[in-house]
């Protein structure tokens, strides 16, 4: 098992450019989440799904969009990049049957 | 604002020294987890307390959950520099689906 991977690694975008971070999970979990960690911070909850086509805010989802058309992939778009979403973004899933979340090795993004 | 408040930020203390970290909140939480999270790298699960007053211990380490399950404590004996890292608390929401992070503990053990 793969766990929970990310895509980029590291990504430099430009103001106003749009992207999209990609996260698979190969758990079969029903939960999955896409956090913001800026440095020296906790995380902050952007979007969360309890299931494929199922989709929901968390703490700070503006400048943002998810989608959930599988169990395995919850990507997140930027459509127009600005310099406050500078940070490293973790995606992360968990079972129904449990409360442990798996993380990525997350996403460092730079917007200049 | 931070819906889980977490003291101290930061905290640098000799090899063998005895420590304590506070994770507040003025909401009642399902669960409260604790991660460790090393550069680089996502968080990793240590421990997942449920019942009010439960307290749990991962060998040196030793996990409470507040009475009223709005706050926990995380005590550390005898630290070692392998326990250097960013110590997370979260708290899981009453609906079960979503976690709300606290801001973090950066703990420095040196040798």
């Amino acid at each position: 098992n793969a766990g929970v991977t990310q895509t980029p690694k590291f990504r430099i975008l430009k103001i106003g450019q749009s992207m999209t971070l990609q996260c698979t999970q190969d758990m079969n979990h029903n939960y999955m989440y896409w956090y913001r960690q800026d440095p020296g911070m906790g995380l902050k909850l952007i979007y969360y799904s309890v299931g494929a086509g199922i989709t929901d805010k968390g703490e700070v989802p503006n400048g943002y969009n998810v989608s959930r058309s599988t169990t395995e992939d919850f990507p997140l778009r930027l459509e127009l990049a600005a310099p406050s979403q500078t940070s490293v973004y973790f995606c992360a899933s968990r079972s129904q049957f449990g409360n442990e979340q798996f993380f990525g090795p997350g996403t460092r993004l730079t917007v200049l | 604002t931070q819906l889980l408040e977490q003291s101290p930020q930061f905290l640098s203390i000799q090899e063998g020294e005895n420590l304590t970290v506070y994770c507040n909140s003025s909401s009642v939480f399902s669960s409260l987890q604790w991660y460790r999270q090393e550069p680089g790298e996502g968080p990793v699960l240590l421990v997942t307390v449920v019942t009010g007053g439960e307290v749990k211990k991962l060998k040196r380490l030793t996990f409470q959950f507040g009475d009223a399950r709005k706050d926990s404590s995380l005590h550390i004996t005898a630290a070692q520099p392998g326990d250097t890292g960013l110590y997370l608390c979260a708290g899981e929401s009453s609906n079960f689906n979503k976690f709300y992070f606290g801001s973090g503990t950066k703990l420095n053990v040196k040798p």
